[in-house]
């Protein structure tokens, strides 16, 4: 079946510690993007890449870092700068993410990451 | 974006069609109308999306006033596995979806 998929499900971070989420879609989508979500929160818009070897920040980038060397992967380091990790990150991807591209965002099952 | 605005919450029957309502009075005329819902835990799924005629899909049928700035996501057989928060988001090419606080819905059996 196509679709999304992020892992690990539950992931711990020391402090000071890189951690890298991944996310891999097997729904030949051109852009993929990366949210974070606090509890009782809406969706916050991390990092987004509309093509293979590019991205573009979102509204809360700082302390993240993506890449985008394979059309199907988008993985998302969470670094030692990022000062409030601890939330749940949901992953998604859409046919296109053009200026007037209506297509809708399918979303992975997420990562929920915590401080030991 | 334009803003929407959803009831906090609503109940439905096992069985029964589940009508949920949302108001988005300030939509633009190249602004789409898209449906999610998240159940705990999961991420959120994708629905249903329109313009202004009414679609209808294997999950569910939107309906858009004629003026567009309204809408109802309509369940026509609900199942406890329906039961989840549903959000209504309006936008065009933006990268960004901005999820309100959506409507949570129960199915009661």
């Amino acid at each position: 079946d196509g679709g999304i998929t992020q892992s690990p499900k539950y992931l711990f971070r020391k402090e000071g510690q890189n951690v890298t989420l991944s996310c891999e879609q097997n729904l030949n989508h051109d852009a993929m993007y990366w949210y974070r979500q606090d509890p009782g929160q809406g969706l916050r818009l991390i990092y987004y890449s509309q093509i293979v070897n590019d991205f573009q920040k979102g509204d809360i980038a700082e302390g993240y870092s993506v890449s985008r060397e394979k059309k199907e992967s988008f993985p998302l380091t969470v670094t030692s700068a990022q000062k409030n990790p601890t939330a749940f990150y949901l992953c998604a991807s859409s046919i296109a993410s053009g200026l007037y591209s209506n297509q809708p965002q399918h979303f992975g099952d997420g990562t929920r990451l915590s401080i030991l | 974006d334009a803003k929407t605005t959803q009831p906090t919450s609503m109940d439905c029957a096992e069985g029964r069609a589940a009508n949920l309502p949302c108001n988005h009075s300030t939509i633009s005329g190249n602004e789409y109308v898209y449906w999610y819902r998240q159940i705990h835990s999961q991420g959120p799924q994708y629905i249903i999306h329109g313009l202004k005629n009414n679609e209808t899909n294997e999950m569910a049928s939107l309906i858009i006033t004629e003026d567009r700035k309204s809408s109802t996501l309509i369940l026509p057989h609900a199942t406890l596995r329906d039961t989840a928060v549903y959000y209504c988001i309006v936008r065009v090419g933006s990268p960004k979806l901005v999820f309100g606080k959506g409507t949570k819905l129960t199915v009661n059996p």
